[in-house]
C-alpha cells in the first residue's frame, strides 16, 4: 500500500531535548516536504527536498533541520525544541511534476508534538 | 509559486452542490491548480487538479475560468462527511521553469455541511 509514515504520532517532550520526527515513503517519490499546522494559521511549509541531498527552506524553517540521505526518508530534527514548536506536523511526498501525473501530494497521518 | 485566496468558511445543505471558490490571479502558465481537503486533524487528502480545462473525477469537479485567474471546486451532492477544510494551491507542472518546490497552502475554506 502506498503510504507516508510518520513517527512518533504523539510526543510530549521538554524544552531543549533534541528530538527527531521520522518520515518515510514507499512510492519512490523525489519530492518530500514538512509542514506544521497551528490553529488559525493553516499549513505552513517548514522544509522541502527535491531529491536526495537537495533540501531547501520553506516559510518557517527556524528551529528545524532536515536531511535527505536516502530517497525514502526525510527526518525533521528539532535540535533544541521550544514551546513555540508545539504543533501538529505533517510530512508529504510526491513525484516531481511529470505532466498530468505531476504533483499530487501524499500526506502522512501527522505527528502531534508538545514541548513543555 | 502563486498564492491563492479562499473564503474562510462556507455552509452547504446536505444533498446540495457545494461550490468552493479560489482566486489565483497571479497564476503562471505552467502552474496547475490543486485541491486538497483535511478532515479534522488528519493528513490532507488530494481531491482533483487541472491546468486549464475543466476536470471531473469520482469526488468532485473543477471549473477553471478561461483566464485561469480563479477556479471553483464543486462537490455535486454534499454529504455530512464532506465537512472539512478545503485547500486550493497552485503548483508548477512538468518542465516548468521556476519550480522551487515551495508550496503555500494558506488557511483554506472550512466547509460545514448541514443536515
Amino acid at each position: 500500500e502506498a503510504q507516508v509514515t510518520q513517527n512518533p504520532r504523539y510526543l510530549i517532550t521538554v524544552t531543549g531535548k533534541k528530538l527527531t520526527v521520522t518520515c518515510s515513503q514507499n512510492m519512490n517519490h523525489e519530492y518530500m516536504s514538512w509542514y506544521r499546522q497551528d490553529p488559525g494559521l493553516g499549513l505552513r511549509q517548514i522544509y522541502y527536498s527535491m531529491n536526495v541531498e537537495v533540501t531547501d527552506k520553506g516559510d518557517v524553517p527556524e528551529g528545524y533541520k532536515v536531511s535527505r540521505k536516502e530517497k525514502r526518508n526525510f527526518p525533521l530534527i528539532l535540535e533544541s525544541p521550544s514551546p513555540n514548536q508545539t504543533s501538529l506536523y505533517f510530512c508529504a511526498s510526491s513525484l516531481i511534476f511529470r505532466g498530468r501525473d505531476a504533483g499530487e501530494l501524499f500526506f502522512g497521518e501527522g505527528s502531534r508534538l508538545t514541548v513543555l | 509559486d502563486a498564492k491563492t485566496t479562499q473564503p474562510p468558511s462556507m455552509d452547504c445543505a446536505e444533498g446540495r452542490a457545494a461550490n468552493l471558490p479560489c482566486n489565483h490571479s497571479t497564476i503562471s502558465g505552467n502552474e496547475y491548480v490543486y485541491w486538497y481537503r483535511q478532515i479534522h486533524s488528519q493528513g490532507p487528502q488530494y481531491i482533483i487538479h487541472g491546468l486549464k480545462n475543466n476536470e471531473t473525477n469520482e469526488m468532485a469537479s473543477l471549473i477553471i475560468t478561461e483566464d485561469r485567474k480563479s477556479s471553483t471546486l464543486i462537490l455535486p451532492h454534499a454529504t455530512l462527511r464532506d465537512t472539512a477544510v478545503y485547500y486550493c494551491i497552485v503548483r508548477v507542472g512538468a518542465h516548468g521553469s521556476g519550480n522551487t518546490g515551495k508550496l503555500i497552502f494558506g488557511q483554506g475554506t472550512t466547509l460545514q455541511v448541514k443536515p
